[in-house]
């Protein structure tokens, strides 16, 4: 079965300082990940995604994404972190198993705080 | 805005009383689909359609729930005699599945939500 796992429930980061969100994955074949980002009382926002191709992918509002197959891991990373980067990130996969073809399964989401 | 829209985006309703959701859709987006979250927890995914068809249903979509997207344009979700339990945010998201791309690589765009009370 497909699964996410994000280690960490919380991150903290000093302002201007790089940041990285962890995310590991279990699959079967190749995995297709997602990560989104959601704000207090808001829905999730798309960030970036991996399907094929160059292992670095880069998203919105300045992020990126390492795709590691040999450590099953996609972790989440910026430079230099905002303050109004805090928020909730999730990292998620497509769910490819028993036939599924729609759904994502969500990691349990990282907090990140970013103070000045 | 040409998001997803979902409506409302608060409920407290009563134990035992029925509720239904509505979301609309970026307009040419031919897939939909509904996700409840709790507190602390990712979204977890409850069915999908393909225009107007319903091609997925989780094992957590228990027969009090029922979900209808008829035209392939908007959809409903309803919860028939709510319990406490049901109590979480039910997310709405839509993607565009095109023929050039593989199968579960387009995109899914969330909605605001509609968080659920029920006392």
């Amino acid at each position: 079965a497909q699964s996410v796992a994000q280690p960490e429930d919380q991150v903290n980061v000093a302002e201007g300082n790089p940041l990285t969100v962890k995310c590991t994955y279990s699959v079967s074949g190749n995995p297709y990940l997602f990560w989104y980002v959601q704000y207090p009382n808001r829905g999730l926002q798309f960030l970036l995604k991996y399907i094929t191709g160059d292992n670095l992918v880069k998203g919105s509002y300045g992020f990126e994404a390492e795709f590691n197959k040999s450590q099953t891991s996609f972790h989440l990373k910026k430079p230099s972190a905002l303050v109004s980067d805090s928020a909730l990130y999730f990292c998620a996969v497509r769910d490819k198993g028993g036939g599924s073809q729609g759904n994502l399964i969500f990691g349990k989401g990282t907090k990140l705080s970013v103070k000045p | 805005d040409t998001g997803v829209s979902q409506d409302p985006r608060h409920k407290i309703t009563k134990r035992g009383q029925n509720v239904t959701f509505r979301c609309d859709p970026i307009s040419e987006h031919n897939r939909l689909y509904w996700y409840r979250q709790t507190l602390g927890q990712g979204p977890e995914f409850l069915t999908y359609f393909q225009n107007e068809a319903q091609l997925e249903k989780s094992r957590l979509l228990s027969d009090r729930f029922s979900a209808e997207r008829p035209k392939g344009s908007f959809s409903t979700l309803e919860i028939q005699r709510t319990e406490q339990g049901d109590s979480a945010m039910y997310l709405c998201a839509s993607s565009l599945a095109g023929t050039g791309g593989a199968v579960g690589t387009d995109t899914q765009y969330f909605g605001p939500g509609t968080r659920l009370t029920v006392l």
